[in-house]
């Protein structure tokens, strides 16, 4: 079965300095993995995702993520924060042509991202 | 521009009480999923439906039942309320049941159970 780590509950950084979110998972083959972001009082939504292909993947709102299989890592990376990207970000993964679908996502416990004025 | 709508957004019970959470989309989509987010736990799935008329069990199905009403409706039943399923729950849904699907969320029932 897979699993993902995500390092720090909470992370903290000042408004303009670099983003970095990290999650490390675990799969017996290639995963599909995830970000999602959820904003205070709301759902989650997708901010990316990595299927095949490229392994840096760019997302909205000026997010990127890089599959590096050797680290088993995905992290997530912004070049300067926002007031507004305060939130929980939440990394999944998920096996392909598992025959399943969401219900075979398993998500990371979340981060929480912090934006110091 | 509704996307996946759940009502309440709020509710309190006594233990043993029984409520229905309800969830509709409209995006014609054809898998949905009923989550619960607990601190420090991530999101864990409760049920899921991968189309109209199936449903099944996910990793916390234990005194929660669903019902895939039409192809827009999924609703979550809790028959006899326990302080343990205080929590926030969310529904999704997915075009399809495939592992690299995006889901869709909506806004979330913040659950007590007193």
């Amino acid at each position: 079965a897979q699993s993902v780590t995500q390092l720090g509950s909470h992370v903290s950084v000042s408004e303009g300095a670099l983003v970095l979110l990290r999650c490390n998972y675990s799969s017996s083959v290639p995963p599909y993995l995830f970000w999602y972001v959820q904003y205070p009082n709301q759902g989650l939504q997708l901010l990316l995702k990595y299927t095949t292909g490229a392994t840096l993947v760019k997302g909205i709102n000026g997010f990127e993520a890089e599959f590096k299989k050797s680290e088993t890592s995905f992290h997530l990376t912004k070049p300067s924060a926002h007031m507004s990207d305060a939130a929980e970000y939440f990394c999944a993964v998920s096996v392909p042509y598992s025959g399943g679908g969401a219900d075979g996502l398993t998500f990371g416990k979340g981060t929480h991202l912090i934006i110091q004025p | 521009n509704a996307g996946v709508t759940q009502t309440p957004k709020f509710q309190v019970l006594k233990t043993g009480q029984s409520m229905t959470l309800q969830c509709a989309q409209d995006m014609n989509h054809n898998s949905m999923y009923w989550y619960r987010q607990d601190p420090g736990m991530g999101l864990r799935l409760i049920y899921y439906s991968a189309s109209e008329g199936t449903t099944d069990k996910g990793e916390v199905p234990n005194g929660y039942n669903v019902s895939r009403l039409n192809k827009r409706e999924f609703s979550l039943r809790l028959e006899s309320a326990a302080p343990s399923q205080t929590s926030v729950y969310f529904c999704a849904s997915s075009s399809y049941r495939s592992t690299n699907e995006k889901l869709f969320f909506g806004s979330g029932t913040q659950l007590s159970v007193l």
